[in-house]
């Protein structure tokens, strides 16, 4: 009955490849997040969605992309790895997307890249 | 200068310390304020949670923001291990979807 699930857990993998993460929420909410956790472990958001319509993007690179497929889904892909793309990625939800209200996070995805 | 600074530590106390945990922010807009708790390789959770200026408790947690000097203090009594972890601050401004946070400050409690 995990509320926020991600997938996978742990990701390594060459520069230059391509990889998607996966994340599903099963609270029922409407708004999706992708936040990036760098070393330092500063936690900064990267996008966010509305039942499937994007309402932040933040300057990310063009490499990262976003896909919704329904509200309770949404997904990474990553284009052409670099080194300083190594992070945690987490996943969060929330009931309207509403900056106030508490964000339900996934446990991360642990990404590093050689 | 960022929007919100925290000093992310690390803070070592002995169990049964009062710990103050505290951030700074530069953006007047800011509302609503959060400390969200984050155990070692799990995703954050939230804490506590207030909008106004003044003292809020719950529990062994009081939070407190002070609208005036832009500045936020998380104070934890009676500290236990389990409440080593990472702890960041957040806040929004009104109206915004976007959720800031500080840099996070690890704290140890030592049995």
């Amino acid at each position: 009955d995990t509320a926020v699930s991600q997938t996978p857990k742990y990701l390594v993998t060459q520069m230059g490849n391509d990889k998607s993460i996966k994340c599903e929420q099963n609270l029922g909410h409407d708004t999706m997040y992708w936040y990036k956790q760098d070393s330092k472990k500063f936690l900064k958001i990267m996008f966010s969605y509305n039942n499937k319509e994007l309402i932040i993007n933040e300057t990310v690179p063009n490499r990262f992309s976003p896909k919704s497929p329904d509200k309770a889904h949404l997904n990474l892909h990553i284009n052409s790895l670099e080194l300083g793309d190594s992070a945690v990625y987490f996943c969060a939800s929330s009931p309207l997307g509403r900056g106030e209200e508490t964000q339900y996070f996934g446990p991360g995805t642990r990404l590093l890249v050689l | 200068q960022k929007e919100v600074e925290q000093d992310p530590g690390p803070l070592s106390v002995p169990e049964g310390a009062i710990v103050s945990l505290n951030c700074t922010y530069s953006n007047s807009a800011f509302q609503y304020f959060m400390w969200y708790r984050q155990y070692s390789r799990k995703g954050p959770e939230l804490l506590m949670y207030t909008y106004s200026s003044g003292n809020k408790e719950d529990g062994r947690f009081t939070a407190q923001v002070d609208k005036s000097s832009k500045y936020i203090s998380l104070f934890i009594r009676d500290s236990q291990p389990s409440d080593s972890a990472t702890y960041l601050c957040a806040m929004v401004v009104g109206g915004s979807e976007k959720l800031v946070f500080g840099k996070g400050t690890k704290l140890t409690v030592n049995p």
